[in-house]
């Protein structure tokens, strides 16, 4: 079955940094990218980019880059999200998800991760 | 950044049909968009509906159907039940495989 499990929920004050994780399995996870998205409180889902594990190759929305980093790490199937000063406006459900084969968009999505930031 | 408009709010009768839209502000939707449509119920992970425009998975319901219609991406829903109440948002992809998801559309059935 193919699975991609998140680190759990974090609480963080803002300026500090974190990396939250999302491990893949029940599948070559070098040969689909992974997608992360963002959900604010009460509202839509935002495209935040995409990582190849299998070369790093990384693609980030306009809206997101310099905001975050997406990397992997291929040899634990485990792709990251993360941030180096956080902010209270970075309080949201993040979401990995696995694209599939035809590398256009998701099948399979994480259980998410909440992150609050607050003073 | 391109912006993917869709239909804030529809309601829907049970057994009814209903579509939902999905634009594009560079122009009109094609299948080199890649239009993939998800589902998600409160409190619930997205569920993905429709991939490629009008590919299925093994979980997605025989009553959900997706097209190309008048320069959108649609996702028609035919014989609406009460579980499909929930909120479906579209996702296109544009140069540099970026995607950009609509705002969403809360569905009623009522």
């Amino acid at each position: 079955e193919v699975q991609l499990v998140q680190s759990g929920a974090e609480v963080r004050k803002p300026g500090e940094s974190l990396k939250i994780s999302c491990k893949g399995s029940g599948y070559i996870f070098t040969s689909n990218w992974i997608g992360w998205v963002r959900q604010m409180p009460g509202k839509g889902l935002e495209w935040m980019g995409i990582i190849y594990p299998g070369d790093s190759d990384t693609r980030y929305s306009p809206s997101f880059q310099g905001q975050v980093t997406i990397s992997a790490d291929k040899s634990i199937s485990t792709a990251y999200l993360q941030w180096s000063s956080l902010k209270a406006s970075d309080t949201a459900m993040y979401y990995c998800a696995k694209y599939d084969t035809s590398g256009g968009g998701m099948d399979v999505w994480g259980q998410g991760t909440t992150v609050t930031v607050s003073s | 950044q391109a912006v993917v408009t869709q239909e804030p709010s529809l309601t829907v009768s049970p057994g009814g049909t209903v579509t939902l839209t999905c634009g594009s502000s560079t122009g009109a939707v094609t299948s080199g968009h890649y239009p993939y449509w998800f589902q998600q119920k409160p409190g619930q992970t997205p569920r993905t509906l429709i991939y490629d425009t009008s590919n299925k998975h093994s979980w997605t319901p025989a009553r959900f159907s997706g097209s190309l219609l008048g320069g959108k991406a649609a996702l028609t829903l035919s014989g609406a039940q009460p579980e499909d109440e929930a909120e479906y948002y579209c996702l296109l992809s544009y140069s540099g495989a970026r995607g950009v998801f609509g705002g969403g559309t809360k569905l009623t059935v009522l």
